[in-house]
């Protein structure tokens, strides 16, 4: 167990509907990272916050967007959704501030789009 | 940019045998991290080991090793006496290190490995 919670572990949506997706850091962790993972490939990284504010953004589309809320938490919206969108989309935790540079992941959310 | 690259897609194994799964990387940053994370079916993604540029010295975790060559941007993994359990598509990721905190991290497209008994 990573600490790090993601809800849903599964959801199933219809094209042009909105989803949300939502991640727990591990306690202590202030930055949230988020990928996904299409089928048989490589995490792609789509965005970072920490402790509430965008730090990095990765090829994440203008149709999804992200927040870090004020007691950590963070979830990731996917509105328009397309096929393309199935995926298995992970949360990642980590401490910064001279840490160690592991990264914790979550269990993934995986998401397909009928 | 930083890039790494996976060249084996694809790797077997038989049962207590050892493996090595390659990995370059493209950077010009001298202070970041290298890892290998190890995502069996379940699709959890779960570090195997993890280097330090800075660090000489190749690091280890029981059975699993890395050959860490910076000159030539090479970050091998060798897994020794191969179990059933080490089956499972393998990551090799990249950290760019920062001066007070961390980057995102950097993946490869991945190495499917195959143990056989």
């Amino acid at each position: 167990d990573s600490g790090v919670t993601q809800t849903p572990k599964h959801l199933i949506t219809a094209t042009g509907q909105r989803v949300t997706l939502r991640c727990s850091p591990r306690s202590g962790d202030l930055s949230v990272y988020w990928y996904q993972q299409s089928l048989d490939q490589g995490l792609q990284f789509l965005i970072q916050y920490y402790n509430g504010e965008e730090r990095a953004k990765g090829n994440i589309l203008e149709r999804f967007s992200a927040q870090q809320f004020p007691d950590l938490h963070s979830e990731l919206n996917l509105s328009s959704l397309e096929l393309g969108d199935s995926a298995l989309y992970f949360c990642a935790s980590s401490v910064e501030i001279m840490g160690t540079g592991e990264l914790f992941f979550g269990e993934g959310s995986r998401l397909t789009v009928l | 940019a930083q890039t790494v690259t996976q060249s084996q897609p694809e790797m077997s194994v038989q049962e207590a045998e050892t493996v090595t799964l390659s990995c370059t990387y493209d950077t010009s940053e001298s202070n970041y991290y290298l890892f290998w994370y190890k995502q069996p079916p379940s699709r959890q993604m779960i570090l195997v080991i993890r280097q330090e540029a800075y660090k000489q010295q190749n690091a280890t975790e029981n059975r699993f090793s890395v050959n860490f060559q910076k000159a030539a941007k090479s970050f091998s993994l060798k897994i020794s006496d191969s179990q059933l359990g080490d089956t499972a598509m393998y990551f090799c990721a990249f950290m760019k290190q920062r001066s007070y905190n961390t980057d995102k991290l950097i993946f490869g497209t991945g190495t499917r490995l195959q143990v056989f008994p």
